[in-house]
């Protein structure tokens, strides 16, 4: 297992197109969260989800972003009809229910520049 | 919203000399924990201190919390280049079930060789 991988590292799109972002957790993780952060800022929590239940989402999730985790394993963001403003960059955590003493391994990122 | 502050927002120093982060959150906490991002990266765990621990260290890193002024600080001694990165803190808050982590703003730390 070679940690928590997210695709893509970059994307570029038009204002006004859909994304979809990947993130594959660590295998053994249960539970998954999605951050955004902007240049200069801490990452800002957006969705988490305990195996494939999305348990709770932050007011920053306008209604054009949805998240999905289907069976407990991989999840996708999407961010539908982009805004200049939703550049940034989209991170993706996961860790192990029971064991919060051992923080989050978080992915490199994927980082959205609409134009 | 952003639980915590960091203080300074940047910090510049030489090889060897000391780093001293510090942190403030608004909110009970389960623990807090430490993270250092390079440029254009994810975030990578550094250490975690519980709500009932006081100082904690590991390697060339020391945490302190204080629960009663809801602030902690993070030391990097002999610092080396290697360690220009940002550093932030984040909180578990405590009571909450989903561990979910609050950060705070960051500290920009340049180290020069």
């Amino acid at each position: 297992d070679t940690g928590v991988s997210q695709n893509p590292r970059h994307k570029i799109t038009k204002r006004g197109q859909n994304v979809t972002f990947r993130c594959d957790p660590i295998s053994e993780h249960n539970r998954l969260y999605w951050y955004r952060q902007t240049l200069g800022q801490g990452p800002e929590f957006l969705t988490y989800f305990q195996n494939e239940a999305q348990l709770e989402k932050s007011r920053l999730l306008s209604d054009r972003f949805s998240a999905e985790r289907p069976k407990g394993s991989f999840s996708t963001l999407e961010i539908q009809r982009t805004e200049q403003g939703d550049s940034a960059m989209y991170l993706c955590a996961s860790s192990l229910a029971g064991r919060r003493g051992y923080g989050y391994t978080f992915g490199s990122g994927t980082r959205l520049t609409v134009v | 919203s952003q639980q915590g502050e960091e203080d300074p927002q940047a910090l510049s120093i030489q090889e060897g000399e000391n780093a001293t982060m510090n942190c403030s959150y608004k909110t009970s906490i389960n623990n807090l924990q430490w993270y250092r991002q390079n440029s254009g990266r994810g975030l990578v765990h550094l250490i975690l201190i519980r709500s009932n621990e006081r100082e904690k260290h590991s390697g060339r890193l020391r945490v302190t919390l204080d629960t009663s002024k809801k602030s902690s600080s993070l030391l990097i001694t002999a610092s080396r280049a290697a360690d220009t990165a940002s550093y932030f803190c984040a909180t578990d808050a405590d009571g909450g079930a989903t561990n979910k982590l609050i950060f705070g703003t960051g500290t920009l730390l340049a180290v020069q060789p």
